[in-house]
């Protein structure tokens, strides 16, 4: 397994249009998390899954934010409605209990980059 | 509401310079603790961890973090830095019965040859 993928890498949308990013973590990570970075500041909790249960949500989650986990496996995250605000990096991470691992280890994906014109 | 801080947003160093970059916590609950780096045009990799025993932990490349609970930090250091080194640093820790991470701002540190 070569680690947690994200696709796309870029979007770039008009405001006012739906985006979704996918993720797929590493293989038998039972727990994938979503974040928020911008520029200058460290990655933002948006939500969290175990295996298909979202199990927490930040409250940065507007409710124009999606994100489902069907089957445990991928992830998708949606946005409706974009605004410029939504610029940002987003990245996901997996953790689970491979050897020399533990549930709070997170693996991180090289992120999709959304702009907002 | 838990936090982290990083006090140090940019650092400049010479190669062979010595490193320590600040981290702080809000909570004394149970710990576990994190650096992260982001070397330019890649994603964020674990860089040494925390969770129990003893409490200076030594990391990839050469990094080292000692927690003091006492103080509420994990400060990480390196005796030597080299230009690879650039990039930048974060801290994150994971709040009580929550598996997510709170990060620190960040701190961007740039290695001159």
């Amino acid at each position: 397994d070569t680690g947690v993928s994200q696709n796309p890498r870029h979007k770039i949308t008009k405001r006012g249009q739906n985006v979704t990013f996918r993720c797929d973590p590493i293989s038998e990570h039972n727990r994938l998390y979503w974040y928020r970075q911008t520029l200058g500041q460290g990655p933002e909790f948006l939500t969290y899954f175990q295996n298909e249960a979202q199990l927490e949500k930040s409250r940065l989650l507007s409710d124009r934010f999606s994100a489902e986990r069907p089957k445990g496996s991928f992830s998708t995250l949606e946005i409706q409605r974009t605004e410029q605000g939504d610029s940002a990096m987003y990245l996901c991470a997996s953790s689970g209990r491979l050897a020399g691992g533990g549930p709070y280890e997170q693996y991180f994906g090289p992120g999709t980059r959304l702009t907002v014109t | 509401a838990q936090s982290v801080s990083q006090h140090n947003h940019h650092v400049i160093l010479s190669e062979a310079a010595s490193l320590e970059l600040g981290c702080n916590y809000s909570y004394g609950g149970t710990v576990n603790l994190f650096w992260y780096v982001q070397y330019p045009g890649q994603h964020l990799q674990l860089l040494l961890k925390y969770f129990s025993g003893d409490p200076l932990v030594k990391g990839i490349k050469g990094f080292e973090a000692e927690f003091i609970k006492s103080k509420f930090s994990f400060n990480l250091r390196k005796p030597s830095v080299q230009w690879s080194d650039t990039a930048e640093y974060f801290c994150a820790v994971p709040p009580d019965s929550s598996y997510k991470l709170i990060f620190g701002s960040g701190t961007r540190l740039l290695v001159r040859p």
